[in-house]
C-alpha cells in the first residue's frame, strides 16, 4: 500500500495569515495515463471530510480560492492563503491513484 | 444535490454480522464507482473497499483489514449501497462512511455520507 506521510501533524495559526501542509508519498501518483490522484480533505470537528482540492490542484466546486494545492511525483503542498475562524479542523491528504487508496496522518488546524 | 445517507449501524457482539445501507441521490447511481471508509473515533480514515458501477463490471476490491469478512454489493435499482460485515472484531469499531469519488468526471463528483457508527463489544 501506498503511505502518505503529513507534516505538520499539528499547525496553530493566526487568523489572517497563510498556513501550509506537506504530503509525501511512498512512491508516486502518476499514473500510466498521466493523471495525480492526489486529494486533500477537511473534516471540521463533528462533521464527515469534505473534498477541498483533487488531482493535486482543481479546487472542488463551492470550494474558497484561497485554498490552493500544488506538487507532483511524491511531494504535495496545500495552502491557506489567510486562514479564517471556519477552517478549523483536520486536514488530510489522500491518494487514488492505486487501490487501497490510503491517507495521511491528519494535520490539526487550530487558531492561535 | 448530491446525498449519502447511511444506516444500519449499532452495537454488535465479537463474531457477530451487521449490515450498513447507503441511500444515495442526485447523481447517476448506476454510473458511479462507489466505496466504503471508515474512521475510528478520534482517529484518521481508512479505506474499507469499493464496488465499480455494474457497467464496468460490478467489480469489488477490499482493504486488507476487512478482506474475506467484509462484502460490499449494490442495487442500482434502488440506487443502494451495501456493506454486509461479518466475524466482526473489536477493531472494527469506527464511524463508517459511504463514499463516491468522480474526480473524471465532468463536472468532477465526490461526497461523503454523515456516516454510521459501528461498536463491536461483548
Amino acid at each position: 500500500d501506498i503511505v502518505m506521510t503529513q507534516t505538520p501533524l499539528s499547525s496553530p495559526v493566526t487568523l489572517g495569515q497563510p498556513a501550509s501542509i506537506s504530503c509525501r508519498s511512498s512512491e508516486s501518483l502518476l499514473n500510466s495515463g498521466g493523471n495525480t490522484y492526489l486529494g486533500w480533505l477537511q473534516q471540521r470537528p463533528g462533521h464527515p471530510p469534505r473534498l477541498l482540492i483533487y488531482k493535486i490542484s482543481n479546487r472542488f466546486s463551492g470550494v474558497p480560492d484561497r485554498f490552493s494545492g500544488s506538487g507532483a511525483g511524491t511531494d504535495f503542498t496545500l495552502k491557506i492563503s489567510r486562514v479564517e475562524a471556519e477552517d478549523v479542523g483536520v486536514y488530510y491528504c489522500m491518494q487514488a491513484t492505486q487501490f487501497p487508496y490510503t491517507f495521511g496522518q491528519g494535520t490539526r488546524l487550530e487558531i492561535k | 444535490e448530491v446525498q449519502l445517507v447511511e444506516s444500519g449501524g449499532g452495537l454488535v457482539k465479537p463474531g457477530g454480522s451487521l449490515r450498513l445501507s447507503c441511500a444515495a441521490s442526485g447523481f447517476t447511481f448506476s454510473s458511479a464507482w462507489m466505496s466504503w471508509a471508515r474512521q475510528v473515533p478520534g482517529r484518521g480514515l481508512e479505506w474499507v473497499g469499493r464496488i465499480k458501477s455494474s457497467t464496468a463490471g460490478g467489480t469489488t476490491q477490499y482493504a486488507a483489514p476487512v478482506k474475506g469478512r467484509f462484502t460490499i454489493s449494490r442495487d442500482d435499482s434502488k440506487s443502494m449501497l451495501y456493506l454486509q460485515m461479518d466475524s466482526l472484531k473489536t477493531e472494527d469499531t469506527a464511524v463508517y462512511y459511504c463514499t463516491i469519488q468522480g474526480w473524471d468526471s465532468l463536472p468532477p463528483l465526490d461526497s461523503w455520507g454523515r456516516g454510521t457508527l459501528v461498536t463491536v463489544s461483548s
